[in-house]
């Protein structure tokens, strides 16, 4: 069990920004959530993470809620080669090693 | 950039042999592990390894899977003998540390087809 919720799909023009939304209303306190993306034919890629505060890297931005049941993956100017599919991954702080996959949010990106 | 190295790409193995998959991780991290993803179903963790030791597997990763690191840079998933329902990808990932802050990365697989 995922334990997050996002949409299927979704589509975005070229160079416009993409707001990626993922649902973790049973989150604790201390669960970091992770993003990753697969491209077709391609293992998942780390994308970004974070707890409580939100994070900016060459990738993304990553908006987490002040009461952290849901955050938001904000991709600046989408381009052809971010058509992929996003996971939102919680992880525990402690007890398992592995992510759970769900079944993420296909992107398609319209030039 | 570091990157975790698969091979081979693709793996074709008749049913009922034996096949090892090869992974180099990431050369400083500590943690290693194999996920396998059949086509168009979500990508599912099966073990992972630490010091020499598996930390953690799923139901998945029964009798038949064993993993082993021979040399201080390869990492290896042995499936003994090979059923049709093993053909997917599996990638390999390795972490720096296992805390959650800690993310995983992962190479671009190896598609294991059996015949």
């Amino acid at each position: 069990d995922a334990k997050t919720t996002q949409p299927n799909s979704m589509e975005s023009n070229e160079e416009e920004p993409v707001h990626l939304p993922c649902n973790h209303s049973t989150i604790s306190g201390t669960d970091y959530i992770h993003w990753y993306r697969q491209l077709p034919s391609q293992g998942p890629e780390y994308v970004i993470h974070g707890l409580t505060s939100n994070v900016n890297n060459r990738m993304a931005s990553l908006a987490i809620a002040e009461d952290r049941k849901s955050s938001t993956l904000i991709l600046h100017r989408a381009t052809l080669r971010d058509a992929a599919v996003y996971y939102c991954i919680r992880r525990p702080p402690s007890g398992t090693y592995k992510y759970i996959f769900g079944t993420g949010t296909r992107l398609k990106v319209l030039a | 950039e570091p990157e975790v190295t698969q091979t081979p790409s693709h793996q074709v193995t008749q049913m009922g042999q034996e096949v090892i998959l090869r992974c180099v991780p990431i050369s400083n991290h500590l943690y290693f592990y194999w996920y396998r993803q059949i086509l168009g179903q979500k990508v599912e963790f099966l073990v992972s390894f630490y010091n020499n030791e598996i930390s953690e597997k799923s139901e998945i990763f029964d009798d038949q899977f064993s993993v082993e690191r021979p040399d201080g840079s390869n990492f290896t998933l042995k499936i003994r003998s090979t059923k049709l329902e093993d053909s997917a990808m599996y990638f390999c990932a390795s972490s720096e540390g296992a805390g959650s802050g800690q993310p995983q990365h992962f190479g671009d697989g190896t598609r294991l087809s059996i015949l």
